[in-house]
């Protein structure tokens, strides 16, 4: 079973950029999809975009297109999620998602989640 | 368009059962979806994936009073013997080819 241990929270200024980390342990790493997606307070769950690591393969929302990059490093089993021109909207906590049944061509549901990092925007 | 709805409340009384419904958009209705569970003040926890055909396959740890099943373009969770833990927001996730991922917008839970 994977565990995934994101980066601590963080407090940007608008405009500005960050680069949250999610280490994964245990499990497959580079054939699954690593996903990251957001909440922002009081709503529901959005997705930004995934990598399978394997292939160096990307897919991003329509909405985060250019403005966000996912990275992955398979001698560390370390997912990178860099997103710029902060808006104060962007504030939200941010979750890495594993789905280890994207390796055996069974989907891409997120069987695993990391614990979130709070990202803040301020003025 | 990949699209997955969710009704955005239900309740239900401690120790009774209640059944909530994700529905796959015309287009779409043979695709699997996952359900996700978030307890307040938590992230996202895997429930169950759920396929076309009813069946289930379920997270590590995840209690028999948790099922899955399907019909038509409709996919649900149903929850037996209401505990108080179980109140949380729940999330139904799909997918499209070439690595694109939909949530619906949840439906909050709450045990009476």
């Amino acid at each position: 079973q994977v565990q995934l241990v994101q980066s601590g929270a963080e407090v940007q200024k608008s405009g500005s950029s960050v680069k949250v980390s999610c280490k994964a342990s245990g499990g497959s790493f580079s054939s699954s999809a690593i996903s990251w997606v957001r909440q922002a307070p009081g709503q529901g769950l959005q997705w930004l975009g995934a990598i399978i690591p394997l292939f160096d393969a990307t897919n991003y929302a329509q909405n985060f297109q250019g403005r966000v990059t996912i990275t992955a490093d398979e001698s560390t089993k370390t997912a990178y999620m860099e997103m710029r021109s902060l808006r104060s909207d962007d504030t939200a906590v941010y979750y890495c998602a594993l789905a280890a049944s994207y390796g055996r061509g069974d989907g891409l549901h997120f069987d695993q989640w990391g614990q979130g990092t709070l990202v803040t925007v301020s003025s | 368009q990949l699209v997955v709805t969710q009704s955005p409340s239900a309740s239900a009384s401690l120790g009774a059962s209640v059944q909530l419904t994700c529905t796959l958009k015309s287009g779409h209705i043979n695709y699997a979806i996952a359900w996700h569970q978030q307890q307040p003040e938590k992230g996202p926890r895997f429930l169950m994936k759920v396929n076309s055909d009813g069946s289930h396959t379920k997270g590590d740890g995840i209690p028999d009073r948790f099922s899955g099943s399907s019909s038509g373009a409709e996919r649900y969770l149903t929850i037996s013997s209401l505990q108080s833990e179980d109140e949380a927001d729940y999330y139904c996730q799909t997918w499209g080819t070439g690595i694109h991922v939909v949530f619906g917008g949840g439906t909050k839970l709450t045990v009476l």
